[in-house]
C-alpha cells in the first residue's frame, strides 16, 4: 500500500497562511490524494483532493508536486476552527476505499 | 444539504446486552461505509456496502457484529453481547459511488460498554 509521511505537529498564528506538507513518495498513476481532518470529539471532515494538477475550494488549496511524490495542504487565513489533525491519504483502486489515517498532523492556532 | 446523520451519538451500556447504530447516509450516495475509532487510534474499517449488497465485509471483529443496509439508504450496525473491548466511536461514511470517490463522515456515534 502506498503510504504518506507528515510531521507529527505544526503550529500557526491566527490569520496567517499555513502549508501542510505531505510526503507520498511510492504513489501510484491511478492514486487520489485525499485530504480530511478531524476536529476534536467528530468525525472526519473532508478538505480537499487532488490527482496531478491544483485544486482550489472554500476551504483549502492543494498544490501537488510536478513527479506527484509530494503534495502540501495550504489554508490561506487559519482560524481558531482551524485547529485538527489532519490527515493525507492516498486513495485509489481495488480495496483502497478502505481509508487509512495515519498519525496525522496536528495543527495548533493561536490567537 | 444534510450531510451524514448517526443516531445515537451516545450509547452506554452494559456488557452482554446487543446495541444498534443506525447511519443515514446523504441522499443518492450508493456506497456506505462503517468504520470505527478507538480513543487516540486511527480509522478501523469495518464493512461497506454498494447499494444493499456488502462485498466487503472483512474488517467486522467477530461474529458479534453485523450490519445490514434497506433501501440503498439507512444501515444499522448490530453488535451483539457487548464487551468492554467494543467501546469506541462508530464512523459511519457514504460516498456517491466507490474506489476513489470522496467519502463524507457523519459525526460518530460514541459507544461505552461497562
Amino acid at each position: 500500500d502506498a503510504k504518506t509521511t507528515q510531521p507529527n505537529s505544526m503550529e500557526s498564528n491566527e490569520e496567517e497562511p499555513v502549508h501542510l506538507p505531505c510526503n507520498h513518495s511510492t504513489i501510484s498513476g491511478t492514486d487520489y490524494i485525499h485530504w480530511y481532518r478531524q476536529l476534536p470529539s467528530q468525525g472526519p471532515e473532508y478538505v480537499i483532493h487532488g490527482l496531478t494538477s491544483n485544486v482550489n475550494n472554500r476551504m483549502a488549496s492543494l498544490a501537488i508536486a510536478e513527479d506527484r511524490k509530494s503534495s502540501t495542504l495550504i489554508l490561506h487565513r487559519a482560524t481558531l476552527r482551524d485547529a485538527a489533525v489532519y490527515y493525507c491519504i492516498l486513495t485509489g483502486g481495488g480495496s483502497n476505499y478502505k481509508l487509512t489515517f495515519g498519525k496525522g498532523t496536528l495543527l495548533t492556532v493561536n490567537p | 444539504g444534510a450531510g451524514v446523520s448517526q443516531s445515537p451519538s451516545n450509547k452506554v451500556t452494559e456488557k452482554g446486552k446487543d446495541v444498534e447504530l443506525r447511519c443515514d447516509p446523504i441522499s443518492g450516495h450508493t456506497a456506505l461505509y462503517w468504520y470505527r475509532q478507538s480513543l487516540g487510534q486511527g480509522l478501523e474499517f469495518l464493512i461497506y456496502f454498494q447499494g444493499n449488497s456488502a462485498p466487503d465485509k472483512s474488517g467486522l471483529p467477530s461474529d458479534r457484529f453485523s450490519a445490514e443496509r434497506t433501501g440503498g439508504s439507512v444501515s444499522t450496525l448490530t453488535i451483539q453481547r457487548t464487551q468492554q473491548e467494543d467501546s469506541a466511536v462508530y464512523l459511519c461514511a457514504s460516498s456517491l459511488g466507490y474506489h476513489q470517490e470522496t467519502q463524507y463522515f457523519g459525526p460518530g456515534t460514541r459507544l461505552l460498554v461497562l
